[in-house]
């Protein structure tokens, strides 16, 4: 069974500048959740979609982050003037559906100069 | 008070020996609880999941629950230089969020 997918694995860019991500879920999984991990912190997460649909952004910073899961299946992640507190891995991860156990992708580093 | 509470250690523990992490949570109401392990410069991998109170063994591993207590460890038998990682614990909130802890760097001594 092949695993979460993201893209790219690294991203340096300057502050004020704009990024993108991207994750494909494991196949069949409905719930896909994308975090954002802090050096030294646990993941926190930022959204979470079941099917196209979010059920829970309220910790995604809406002035700057946008995230779409438009048919249902693979998903991007932007931010939309970075800033230096931006700097973090940014993690994708699915279930099968909520409460269950979650498989995370490999995450793709951003540093912010 | 956060969520979900574990001691960032470093736990320093010799090999062969056993190692036990704790973590501790506020929503009583909560009802998955979840091990991932974390390798430096990885994504977090899930090791164990338990969801009701007791000790479930899943080989090395023994995950503990006391709801009661608002409590799950994780305990590491035969601890390997290989286990050597951070540990990170991981509740669902009464809403369906995971919360993680912010995890237990774990250094196994040859």
């Amino acid at each position: 069974e092949a695993g979460v997918a993201q893209s790219p694995r690294y991203k340096i860019i300057e502050k004020r500048q704009s990024v993108a991500f991207w994750c494909n879920p494991i196949s069949g999984h409905a719930t896909l959740y994308w975090y954002q991990q802090i050096l030294g912190q646990g993941p926190k997460l930022l959204i979470q979609f079941q099917n196209n649909g979010v059920v829970d952004d309220s910790q995604l910073p809406k002035d700057r982050f946008s995230a779409e899961r438009l048919k249902g299946v693979d998903s991007t992640l932007k931010i939309q003037p970075a800033k230096l507190e931006d700097s973090a891995v940014y993690l994708c991860a699915s279930s099968t559906g909520a409460d269950q156990p979650q498989h995370f992708g490999d995450g793709t580093r951003l540093s912010i100069l | 008070q956060k969520e979900v509470e574990q001691n960032s250690g470093p736990l320093s523990v010799p090999e062969g020996a056993i190692a036990s992490l704790n973590c501790t949570y506020s929503d009583r109401g909560s009802q998955s609880f979840f091990w991932y392990r974390q390798y430096s410069g990885k994504s977090p991998e899930l090791i164990m999941s338990i969801y009701s109170n007791g000790d479930k063994e899943d080989g090395r591993f023994t995950a503990q629950l006391n709801k009661a207590s608002q409590y799950v460890s994780l305990l590491i038998r035969d601890s390997q230089p290989s286990d050597s990682a951070t540990y990170l614990c991981a509740v669902t909130s009464n809403t369906g969020k995971l919360i993680f802890g912010q995890g237990t760097t774990l250094q196994v001594k040859p």
